[in-house]
């Protein structure tokens, strides 16, 4: 079974570019989560998806950062315009619905650089 | 704020050690817990899931879960070197969210 795929791997760019990651969860999952990991503060959840609908951006840090989930099969992270800490791991994660948490399924992540 | 703490670290144990890496969790209603490995570089791999308390098996991996005091740990087995990762804590919370540790980096010596 394929799992959560993101893309790109590595972006590199200039601060003031505009910068969108992309993710594709597995196929079935109804939750997808963005996360964001640095040394200094781990993993941090920044928004989250249930059934194509966003359920909670309170972790977003900026109204620089927006995301989208236009169908089950696809969802955007997008930072315009980035700045240097904007660079961190960011990471998309998936999991099924249930009367429980089931566990999450991370993508291998987009490291991203701002100079 | 729900808080989930974990020593970051290093523990250092030979190979064939156990190691016994630990959790704390400050929601009380939370029920669901999970262990996740990280190699430097990679992704969160998920290794256990718990939901009661007491013990559960797999493997090499043992999890513990006491809910009175808010407490999850993972215990390794004839830990190897390629058990050398960060282990991350994740406690469950509302809409399936998960609330992650920072880790503990464990290093396992030859």
């Amino acid at each position: 079974d394929a799992g959560v795929i993101q893309s790109p791997r590595h972006e590199v760019t200039e601060m003031g570019q505009e910068v969108t990651l992309r993710c594709k969860p597995i196929s079935g999952h109804d939750y997808l989560f963005w996360y964001r990991q640095t040394m200094m503060r781990g993993l941090e959840l920044l928004i989250y998806f249930n059934n194509n609908v966003p359920i909670d951006d309170s972790g977003m840090p900026e109204d620089r950062f927006s995301a989208k989930m236009p169908n089950a099969s696809f969802s955007t992270l997008k930072i315009q315009p980035s700045e240097p800490r904007d660079s961190a791991v960011y990471f998309c994660a998936s999991s099924k619905g249930g009367f429980r948490n089931q566990p999450q399924h991370f993508g291998d992540g987009t490291r991203l650089s701002i100079l | 704020q729900k808080e989930v703490e974990q020593n970051s670290g290093p523990l250092s144990v030979p190979e064939g050690a156990i190691a016994s890496l630990n959790c704390t969790y400050s929601d009380r209603v939370s029920q669901s817990f999970f262990w996740y490995r990280q190699y430097s570089g990679k992704s969160p791999e998920l290794i256990m899931s718990i939901y009661s308390n007491g013990d559960k098996e797999d493997g090499r991996f043992t999890a513990q879960l006491n809910k009175a005091s808010q407490y999850v740990s993972l215990l390794i087995r004839d830990s190897q070197p390629s058990d050398s990762a960060t282990y991350l804590c994740a406690v469950g919370g509302r809409y399936s969210t998960l609330t992650f540790g920072k880790g503990t980096m464990l290093l396992v010596s030859p």
